[in-house]
């Protein structure tokens, strides 16, 4: 079956990079996504990463994927306050369609 | 960018009583729409795929009966929550798509209390 991991929690100072790591168990996840979710909000979108990549940026936002070991992460450079906020990845299975498996989330503290 | 509104944002009922929680896509069509649930936290979980025009899929685990879906048109979803009680109280977001494969849009969630 389908699971995904994330570690709970994340403190950073502001300025500092912040790394937030998923794994997953599908081999066969054809999209990786992070989303942020600020308190009692829905979830934006912030990047995405085709699974035949390694690697893709976007501003301050550096996606890696490990494929061989189902590892995926997140880093966001020069992380500002209004970072602080819960973090998902998660994955798209093979059979097409929007379902998405997503990880337990990552809530990230950003401190002055 | 895309839309999707949910409404009501935040709904307290009584023990018993069902509420309506509407998903809209409001500028694009969306013939897939899907329910989440959230807990306290916890990660999002599927509750249900919701097709327009044909009856929803429903995760396993979840109470079809208890969690009424209709997506009556293109722009629209509904959750129904049946005689809640307590432990339906939760986070429940909706999210959309404009096609099969396409991006996701999220909803801003409704939080549910039941008394």
């Amino acid at each position: 079956g389908e699971d995904v991991e994330q570690s709970l929690f994340l403190s950073v100072r502001e300025g500092d990079s912040s790394v937030i790591n998923c794994t997953y168990t599908d081999s066969s996840s054809t999209y990786l996504y992070w989303y942020k979710q600020e308190p009692g909000a829905g979830l934006q979108l912030l990047t995405y990463i085709f699974s035949n990549m390694d690697m893709k940026q976007d501003q301050r936002l550096t996606v890696l994927l490990n494929k061989k070991d189902k590892h995926l992460s997140l880093r966001i450079a020069d992380t500002q306050t209004g970072d602080s906020a819960i973090y998902f990845c998660a994955e798209r299975g093979p059979g097409g369609g929007n379902k998405l498996t997503f990880g337990t989330g990552t809530q990230l503290k950003v401190e002055l | 960018g895309a839309v999707v509104s949910q409404h009501p944002s935040r709904v307290i009922c009584k023990s018993g009583t069902s509420v309506k929680i509407e998903c809209r896509s409001l500028d694009f069509q969306a013939t897939t729409m899907f329910w989440y649930r959230q807990f306290p936290k916890k990660s999002l979980m599927l509750m249900a795929t919701s097709n327009e025009g044909s009856k929803a899929t429903y995760e396993q685990g979840v109470e079809k009966d208890k969690f009424l879906i209709n997506h009556a048109s293109l722009t629209l979803s509904t959750l129904t929550v049946t005689s809640a009680h307590p432990e339906d109280s939760s986070f429940y977001i909706c999210s959309a798509s404009s096609r099969d494969g396409g991006e996701l849009f999220f909803g801003e969630g409704s939080r549910l209390t039941v008394l």
